[in-house]
C-alpha cells in the first residue's frame, strides 16, 4: 500500500520563476491538504482540496494556487517566486470525514 | 500569535526510561489533537490522536493525555528507545463556526527528542 507520494524532492529556483509541485495521495484517500515548513518551524497550511475544489485556505498569497485532479492527486503551484518561498512543501492526504491527515516526504525548494 | 504551543525546544532522556512531551493550546475551539514524529529529510509519521471528549489514548509505548480545562496535552514515550530521536510535533484540528478552521491542522514548532543510549 503506497503511501503519500511527492515529486521533484528537490527543486532551486530563481525569484520570479514560477514553480508547480505534485502529490499523489496514500491509497484511498480524497482529500489534499498543503503545507510550508520553513526551517526551525513547524508547517503551516497553505489549503485543502476536496472533489477538486479548494475547500479552505491558510494565510498564504494569491501567489499560491492548486488543482486536484479526478484521480485524487494535486499540484501546487507558487508563482514569482520570493527568497522567502524556500521551505520544506509537505503534502498530506486524508479520507473524507476522517481527522488524521497522513505526510509525504516532501518537497525541498531553494528560491536563490 | 501561536495556537499551539510546544515551550520545550529539546528533550534529553535515558534509554529505557520515560519520555514526557509537552504542548499547550489557546484555541478552545480545536477538538482533535494530533502528535507528529519527524525525521531529518523526512515528512511527519503519524503517531497517535485524541478527540476533545476523551482524556486519555493508548497504543503501545505511546499514551497521549489531554486536560481540556488546562488546555495542556502531552505525549508519553515508555521506554524510550533511540530509535525514537527524532522531533515532535504537536497539531490540533479545530472545529470554528462555519467550518472556518474546521480543516486544517495547526503545528507547533516541535521538540527534539534525544534518547540516550
Amino acid at each position: 500500500d503506497a503511501g503519500v507520494t511527492q515529486s521533484p524532492t528537490h527543486l532551486i529556483k530563481t525569484r520570479g520563476q514560477q514553480v508547480t509541485l505534485r502529490c499523489s495521495p496514500k491509497s484511498g484517500h480524497d482529500t489534499v491538504s498543503w503545507y510550508q515548513q520553513a526551517l526551525g518551524q513547524g508547517p503551516q497550511f497553505i489549503f485543502q482540496y476536496y472533489e477538486e475544489e479548494e475547500r479552505q485556505r491558510g494565510n498564504f498569497p494569491d501567489r499560491f494556487s492548486g488543482h486536484q485532479f479526478p484521480n485524487y492527486s494535486s499540484e501546487l503551484n507558487v508563482n514569482a517566486l520570493l527568497l522567502g518561498d524556500s521551505a520544506l512543501y509537505l503534502c498530506a492526504s486524508s479520507r473524507s470525514g476522517v481527522d488524521t491527515q497522513y505526510f509525504g516526504p516532501g518537497t525541498r525548494l531553494t528560491v536563490l | 500569535d501561536q495556537q499551539v504551543k510546544q515551550n520545550s525546544p529539546s528533550l534529553s532522556v535515558q534509554e529505557g526510561r520515560i519520555s514526557i512531551l509537552n504542548c499547550d493550546y489557546t484555541n478552545s475551539m480545536f477538538d482533535y489533537f494530533l502528535w507528529y514524529k519527524k525525521y531529518p529529510a523526512e515528512g511527519p509519521t503519524f503517531l497517535i490522536s485524541i478527540s476533545s471528549i476523551k482524556d486519555k489514548n493508548e497504543d503501545g509505548r505511546f499514551t497521549v493525555f489531554l486536560n481540556k480545562s488546562a488546555k495542556h496535552l502531552s505525549l508519553h514515550i515508555v521506554p524510550s528507545q533511540p530509535g525514537d530521536s527524532a522531533v515532535y510535533f504537536c497539531a490540533a484540528k479545530g472545529g470554528g463556526v462555519s467550518g472556518a478552521g474546521s480543516y486544517q491542522l495547526t503545528f507547533g514548532k516541535g521538540t527534539k527528542l534525544s534518547v540516550i543510549p
